[in-house]
């Protein structure tokens, strides 16, 4: 069974700073998929950037980049130019090959907060 | 597309009575995914059908949830008799044929059960 770890219950960054949020999983597949949500106060569960593992160049999305080390089974998170608007819980979390069609398994999520 | 629709969005529930949540999925998806989360457990997958089968209910804590999807556009989760420890917040998500890689949650039920 796959696994993910979000090390970092909660992280501070000042606004307009950058911060990176940590995530490791562990898996025996070599074909899978790596996703970042935002969970803001209102609960809906935002897609904020995947990741292909065939993939080896970093995927971006706006301000929100990844650093995915295959080899050491690490998927980072790092948010340029922090906004009070990206406060909220990040989750990390992996889809086998199906691309999702078989469920996501989540990590137990980082609590990003923002000070102005 | 109003998205996923999940209701109610709150409910709250005596120890001992049913409890039925309800799941509209995307036009046009044919998976359908019911998650917990709680403090303690984060985000567990419960149950997923795809095109209206269910293919795994491993993840159901017990023989007291159930789910069900009658249709290819709505899905029911059901919890009888309901527990205080079944508290949380239940989320449904639904994926596109066409589009695998990206689940589309609803914004959840947060149950309570005093």
């Amino acid at each position: 069974a796959q696994t993910v770890t979000q090390s970092q219950p909660e992280m501070s960054v000042q606004e307009a700073e950058t911060v990176t949020l940590s995530c490791t999983y562990d898996t025996s597949e070599s074909d899978y998929y790596l996703f970042w949500y935002k969970q803001p106060p209102s609960r809906q569960m935002i897609l904020v950037i995947r990741q292909e593992a065939y993939k080896q160049q970093n995927a971006t999305e706006n301000r929100f980049s990844v650093n995915f080390q295959k080899a050491a089974k690490s998927f980072s998170l790092k948010i340029s130019d922090s906004q009070l608007g990206d406060a909220a819980m990040y989750f990390c979390a992996y889809a086998s090959s199906g691309g999702g069609a078989d469920g996501l398994t989540f990590g137990k999520g980082t609590h990003l907060i923002i000070q102005p | 597309d109003a998205g996923v629709i999940q209701s109610p969005r709150h409910e709250v529930t005596e120890m001992g009575q049913e409890v039925t949540l309800r799941c509209k999925l995307i036009s046009g998806h044919n998976s359908l995914f019911w998650y917990r989360q709680t403090m303690m457990r984060g985000l567990e997958l419960l149950i997923y059908f795809n095109n209206n089968v269910p293919i795994d209910d491993s993840g159901m804590p017990e023989d007291r949830f159930s789910a069900k999807m009658p249709n290819a556009s709505f899905s029911t989760l059901k919890i009888q008799p309901s527990e205080p420890r079944d508290s949380a917040v239940y989320f449904c998500a639904s994926i596109s044929p066409s589009r695998d890689t990206e689940a589309f949650f609803g914004q959840g039920t947060r149950l309570t059960v005093v």
